[in-house]
């Protein structure tokens, strides 16, 4: 089983509605970051979220981290069809050394 | 905005030849990092490094090298290419560590090893 993991495996909303992705993990970690990559691109950085915060804010973006249950989301308000991509999350776990573990990630479409 | 970018873009390479990937980053950051990504899965972290002519194993270093002659440079060496590898490779840098900073990621190099 992954390490980190994100569900839904693929979302499909319309323009304006507001979406949610998941993530669980299974370490102790320092911090959890969201990503976006578009097709053909390398990933890009949304939101760093530390293990002593629970809430984190990027304009349209709200990622927030549960340690107690070992989760994250990340919600888009006001989805535009440039949001569409894979949406990851990432950890980089507190113990054990350089370790960081990306999950497989949940397909967003938005449809105009 | 930061600038990382990998040559080339996409490679075929032979079962054991031998493969450099090349990344360059203008961002004077400390960190650079080499992940692999296969299609339809998460990146996995092979090398990173945090000061010139210096480089760490990551999660799946076995089969690959790494070199860092210089700040601005960082390159991914296949020495005996395997169809096993055959995936995208994704070159990163930061100014901090992952738990600190935010990673800036090339567009990538597709590599086809027949």
């Amino acid at each position: 089983s992954q390490l980190a993991e994100e569900n839904p495996w693929a979302l499909s909303v319309h323009e304006g509605e507001s979406v949610t992705v998941n993530c669980s993990y299974k370490t102790s970690i320092t911090a959890l970051q969201w990503y976006r990559q578009k097709s053909g691109e390398g990933p890009a950085q949304l939101i760093l979220i530390r293990s002593n915060e629970r809430e984190k804010r990027n304009g349209r973006l709200r990622a927030t981290l549960d340690t107690s249950s070992q989760s994250s989301s990340l919600s888009i308000t006001a989805t535009r069809c440039e949001d569409t991509a894979v949406y990851f999350c990432a950890t980089e776990p507190g113990t054990g050394g350089y370790k960081v573990v990306f999950g497989s990630g949940t397909r967003l479409l938005v449809s105009p | 905005e930061a600038a990382v970018t990998q040559s080339p873009r996409s490679k075929v390479a032979v079962t054991g030849g031998k493969v450099t990937l090349s990344c360059h980053q203008t961002n004077n950051h400390d960190y650079m990092y080499w992940y692999r990504q296969d299609t339809g899965h998460g990146l996995r972290l092979i090398h990173y490094s945090y000061v010139a002519d210096s480089t760490e194993k990551g999660d799946i270093p076995d089969g690959y090298k790494a070199s860092r002659p210089s700040q601005e440079n960082f390159s991914l060496i296949l020495e005996l290419a395997s169809l096993s590898q055959t995936a995208v490779y994704f070159c990163a840098s930061s100014d901090w560590g992952f738990n600190q900073d935010t990673q800036y990621f090339g567009p990538g190099t597709r590599l086809l090893v027949l």
